[in-house]
């Protein structure tokens, strides 16, 4: 069985911030992928990030990046310099062994003027 | 542009009244997904199809069925629906798997679906 852990329910950041979004997770697998994903208020999924975990680097993709901590089983999200667009809802994600995608509560982010 | 598309947008049906959600892609991806996302929570798998093979989550109801007839096309039929079952319905494929490691996810627009 897999777990996804978000503890932060809610986050504020000020525009053109960094913000980090946390995210542990459990798993017994010992290939497996996790991922972020951003979800706007018109309820589509937005793919953000991916990290394999045989991946050595931390993936990057534009002002996304993945700060991934194998032995503490920890995998944040890093938006650098936020944009009043990035207000959404943000899950974290894994598969492992079974096909599916198991997601984490989220997190509510809000970037303020 | 759009890859994985949702009809209706938004679904409206009478407690019992049998509604049918669908979904298609034009990514020619082997495996579609069914997600329930009630409000303010996760979504939470229903059941996917690895080509035609249908794999049904253990927890699912049986009120919730789903059938493939093609590639491109994969639909979500609620038998008698219940007011528990208000919640956004996100349609998803992936490509093959396989050996190939851990493919991410495309997502519809999702269903709302409200059953008064």
């Amino acid at each position: 069985a897999q777990k996804i852990t978000q503890t932060q329910p809610g986050m504020f950041v000020q525009e053109k911030e960094a913000v980090t979004l946390d995210c542990t997770y459990d798993t017994s697998d010992q290939s497996y992928g996790l991922f972020w994903y951003k979800q706007p208020s018109s309820g589509e999924m937005i793919f953000l990030i991916y990290q394999g975990s045989y991946d050595e680097q931390n993936a990057t993709e534009g002002r996304y990046s993945l700060n991934f901590q194998k032995a503490r089983k920890s995998a944040n999200l890093v938006i650098s310099a936020s944009q009043l667009g990035d207000s959404a809802m943000y899950f974290c994600a894994m598969t492992g062994s079974a096909r599916q995608l198991t997601f984490g509560s989220g997190t509510q982010l809000t970037v303020l003027p | 542009d759009a890859m994985v598309i949702q009809n209706p947008r938004y679904q409206v049906t009478q407690f019992g009244k049998p509604v049918t959600l669908s979904c298609s892609q034009t990514l020619n991806h082997n495996v579609m997904y069914w997600y329930q996302q009630k409000s303010s929570q996760a979504p939470k798998l229903l059941f996917h199809y690895y080509d035609k093979d249908f794999n049904n989550e253990a927890d699912t109801p049986d009120n919730f069925q789903s059938r493939r007839p093609n590639t491109s096309f994969c639909f979500l039929d609620i038998r008698s629906p219940g007011l528990g079952d208000t919640a956004m319905y996100l349609c998803a494929t992936s490509r093959d798997r396989g050996r190939r490691g851990h493919e991410k996810l495309f997502f519809g627009s999702g269903t709302q679906l409200s059953v008064l």
